[in-house]
């Protein structure tokens, strides 16, 4: 059974810097995954902001960007905000399936 | 503007049917892969289903394989998921998403397997 692992949760300052990565139990993240990053705040469904490794959406603050490292893929948010707290979720496909990772919860205080 | 719209949640017994749909509107619902993705309570995200713009690809999630089914339907820009043998661990919200590059989810219906 494929498993993708996250952060927990990572505390973050306003203002600050953060990575949040993505591994898998196969091996290597590669661009063959098509890592995605979603956000999701309570009560609401989750918002996407990344889409094959590095693409934004048009809605995507310029403050996110994602990428590969260190064999993870990768979602760094560059000057956080208040509003980033939240859960974030990355995704990996595997074939025909997709699997979500567990997901962060970021806290910014 | 895109919307997506998902009905046909609700209370049901274990070892019973649901059938959710998912009404698409304001982009061209027959070219793209659609998903269903599934929310347990206080639980994270967990993929369930896809199916290919014309239906001939299908993948699911291991342990809803042979108790559901992904269908759509072009003409009426829906996409359904028929879920038979219900599982108390089936309670979820579950969402519809357009294909990941466009990015776009609805609100979510809430699926409640109790007896």
């Amino acid at each position: 059974q494929t498993v993708v692992t996250q952060e927990p949760s990572l505390t973050v300052s306003p203002g600050g810097t953060v990575t949040l990565t993505c591994a898998s139990s196969t091996g290597a993240v590669t661009s063959g995954h098509s890592p995605n990053w979603f956000q999701q705040k309570p009560g609401q469904p989750p918002r996407a902001l990344i889409y094959n490794t590095d693409n934004k959406h048009s809605w995507t603050p310029a403050r996110f960007s994602g990428s590969l490292l260190g064999g993870n893929a990768a979602l760094t948010l560059s000057g956080v905000q208040p509003e980033d707290e939240a859960e974030y979720y990355c995704l990996l496909l595997y074939g025909g399936p997709w699997v979500f990772g567990g997901g962060t919860k970021l806290t910014v205080l | 503007e895109v919307q997506l719209v998902e009905s046909g949640g609700g209370l049901v017994q274990p070892g019973g049917s649901l059938r959710l749909s998912c009404a698409a509107s304001g982009f061209t619902f027959s070219s793209y892969w659609m998903n269903w993705v599934r929310q347990a309570p206080g639980k994270g995200l967990e993929w369930v289903a896809n199916i290919k713009n014309d239906g001939s690809a299908i993948s699911y999630l291991e342990s809803v394989k042979g108790r559901f089914t992904i269908s759509r339907d072009n003409a009426k820009n829906s996409l359904y998921l028929q879920m038979n043998s219900l599982r108390v661990e089936d309670t979820a919200v579950y969402y519809c998403a357009n294909n990941w590059e466009s990015g776009y989810w609805g609100q979510g219906t809430l699926v409640t397997v109790s007896s």
